[in-house]
């Protein structure tokens, strides 16, 4: 597509459940990162595909968090038994390659909400 | 190791006055580094980004940043700045050839007033 798409764009849920966050990369972008931002805090690292495997994922905060990213294309980070500190904007970035001299291109993010 | 520090968290200016924003980078190597935007309810979007080409890089809208190797800084700066230059902004550091995880610096709000 044009730019990176991120679903749902706005998430409500209840401490405890799951949720599945979705990240819809530039067409041939084969690097795709995604970041927590809390509010009225800077970017937090959380892991990064090249294609489908994920050479770096040191910024997961627990073993709650998985992403996985199949066919090189669409990647889904899953969250279990959300916390309140999990409530966030999670963005995902993709770039042509990655090289840190790449620019990323970030989608909208996914605002979460845990009651 | 790559470390980033923007100065300032917030920083407030008149409309028409110049802006400057301030980072201090460390990297074990000769990096990558960039200024991104964050507009109210809006993704991030890049204004520059230096590669060891020219060490003053120029933006969109009027930004320039100057790396300087000896002073470990790349500020951002602009002659005049608009209402619209209301944002958050972020330094970001990275590497040059292979993975290397960008760094996000903490951000620095900017309020233009008329």
């Amino acid at each position: 597509g044009a730019g990176v798409s991120q679903s749902p764009s706005n998430k409500v849920t209840e401490k405890g459940k799951d949720v599945e966050l979705r990240c819809d990369p530039i067409s041939g972008h084969t690097a795709l990162y995604w970041y927590r931002q809390r509010l009225g805090q800077g970017l937090e690292f959380l892991i990064y595909f090249q294609g489908n495997s994920a050479p770096d994922k040191s910024g997961l905060p627990s073993d709650r968090f998985s992403a996985e990213r199949t066919g090189g294309s669409v990647s889904t980070l899953t969250i279990q038994r959300t916390q309140q500190e999990d409530s966030a904007v999670y963005l995902c970035a993709s770039s042509l390659g990655g090289s840190g001299a790449n620019v990323l291109t970030f989608g909208a993010g996914s605002r979460l909400t845990v009651l | 190791a790559q470390s980033v520090t923007q100065l300032d968290s917030h920083v407030s200016v008149s409309e028409g006055t110049p802006v400057l924003l301030r980072c201090n980078y460390s990297s074990s190597y000769s990096p990558s580094l960039f200024w991104y935007v964050q507009h109210p309810n809006k993704g991030l979007q890049l204004l520059l980004k230096y590669t060891s080409a020219a060490t003053l890089v120029k933006g969109i809208n009027g930004f320039e940043a100057e790396f300087k190797k000896s002073e470990t800084s790349f500020h951002l700066t602009k002659p005049s700045a608009h209402m619209s230059d209301a944002a958050e902004y972020f330094c970001v550091v990275g590497g040059k050839g292979g993975y290397n995880k960008l760094i996000f610096g903490a951000g620095t709000r900017l309020a233009v007033h008329p």
